[in-house]
């Protein structure tokens, strides 16, 4: 079964409002990526964490990687409209690489 | 532009029949991955390569086959084609080193089987 799990799966805000991803794997992660998936495009890659409990900023966008190194998540602060699309995290937790499920966020302007 | 290219960018064919997904990466990237998007399914890994050489196995069926040539592009073949095979494919690159994943992703290709 699909071991990188994320939660919300779907998220709308209002324009100003901020967002909240979480990512979850069942084993532990060499490291982890996010990526943004605008509708209609393909994957974009926005970071990558490697350290356990690293914190990185992207200006308004704050990632987070877990003590454990299983957990991640990915914090925007004062959402835009172009902040819209679908955010994913992956990783290894073994061999296989793993994309987790998406959180869709849209924007309210 | 990721600067990964992947061709074609439509695909329309028949059940079973076979085609043949190409994918060149990122200049100096060694690294090729290949996923498949479904509405149903997210983004699932099929298979990696590095420098010619599988490195990782997804959930690739047995239908579907890849490799990765000297020059580092990489093909994709789909063969005994389903209705369930219509998703999006995406081939992506990554940088030298055995020990990052990141990927610059392609902009895939569509596959419809009708």
């Amino acid at each position: 079964g699909q071991q990188v799990m994320q939660i919300p799966q779907y998220q709308h805000v209002q324009e100003g409002e901020d967002f909240t991803t979480y990512c979850n794997s069942s084993t532990t992660l060499s490291n982890i990526q996010w990526y943004k998936q605008r509708p209609g495009g393909h994957p974009v890659f926005l970071i990558q964490l490697v350290k356990s409990g690293e914190v990185k900023k992207q200006k308004r966008l704050t990632f987070q990687f877990g003590e454990a190194k299983k957990n991640s998540s990915l914090h925007i602060t004062a959402t835009q409209t172009t902040d819209v699309g679908t955010y994913f995290c992956a990783g290894r937790p073994g061999n296989q690489f793993y994309f987790g499920t998406g959180t869709s966020l849209t924007v309210i302007p | 532009d990721s600067g990964v290219t992947q061709t074609p960018k439509h695909l329309i064919t028949a059940t079973g029949q076979r085609v043949t997904l190409r994918c060149s990466p990122r200049s100096g990237d060694l690294s090729v991955y290949w996923y498949q998007q479904s509405l149903d399914q997210g983004l699932q890994f099929l298979i990696q390569y590095y420098n010619g050489e599988e490195r990782a196995k997804g959930n690739i069926l047995e239908r579907f086959s890849a490799q990765q040539f000297p020059d580092l592009h990489s093909e994709l073949n789909l063969s005994s084609l389903e209705l369930g095979d219509s998703a999006l494919y995406f081939c992506a690159s990554s940088p030298t080193s055995l020990y990052t994943d990141t990927q610059y992703f392609g902009p895939g290709t569509r596959l419809t089987v009708l």
